[in-house]
């Protein structure tokens, strides 16, 4: 039972378009959502979160929007540069003692 | 100030070795969480330690696998008689405090465990 899920592998877009990643979530006592970005043979890196009680966080041009109603977040990157090209996951926390992930997006961003 | 470190970067063994994965903590750190990513799949939580002490191990498999992270030294996971199931992406975590894996936690750069 995946508690976090990523229903789109990959994602293809141009150059200076947006980029919408999503994710979709069950359990409603998660309170923090992160995403993190993460090339080959490398570590996640942090990108941004969003606590519970927040339905948009942004940070230059990474917005990270929260539906709680509809269990749902999804991240927005604009303009796209083709050094966003990575694989993004989409993270829950309960507490903060642990994450629970997504199974990930591939992003391409074409120049 | 050095980040999460994880050696070995990459692990061979042949079937029924054991493995070895180490991980020592960003500076200040006394919380290390370990995570295991499977081809194509995402990371999955394994265990949750603090210095000397198993905090969560939910996520760990029920045999062959132990964690451990000592008063003085690196945390390590230790996997017995691995099988080509074992195959994995392994990320260590690390955060300055308990119940900061979301806001104050850093990952190393994973030990690629091959089972031949």
């Amino acid at each position: 039972d995946q508690q976090v899920k990523q229903n789109s592998p990959s994602l293809s877009v141009q150059e200076g378009r947006i980029s919408i990643l999503n994710c979709d979530y069950t359990n409603s006592m998660f309170d923090y959502f992160l995403w993190y970005k993460k090339y080959p043979a490398e570590g996640p890196t942090f990108l941004i979160s969003i606590s519970s009680i927040k339905d948009k966080n942004e940070d230059g041009r990474f917005t990270v929007f929260l539906n709680k109603s509809a269990k749902h977040l999804s991240l927005h990157i604009v303009p796209s540069q083709p050094g966003d090209s990575a694989v993004y996951f989409c993270a829950a926390s309960e507490g903060g003692n642990m994450l629970t992930f997504g199974g990930g997006t591939r992003l391409m961003v074409k120049p | 100030n050095a980040g999460v470190m994880q050696n070995p970067r990459h692990l061979v063994r042949r079937r029924g070795q054991e493995a070895r994965l180490r991980c020592s903590p960003m500076k200040g750190h006394s919380h290390v969480y370990w995570y295991r990513q499977l081809p194509e799949e995402g990371l999955k939580f394994m265990v949750y330690l603090q210095k000397e002490n198993i905090i969560d191990e939910s996520g760990m498999p029920k045999e062959r696998f132990s964690a451990e992270f000592p008063k003085e030294g690196p945390s390590i996971l230790r996997i017995q008689q691995v099988v080509r199931g074992d195959s994995a992406a392994y990320f260590c975590a690390s955060s300055p405090l308990a119940q900061k894996m979301n806001t104050e936690a850093f990952f190393g750069q994973g030990t690629r465990l091959t089972v031949v």
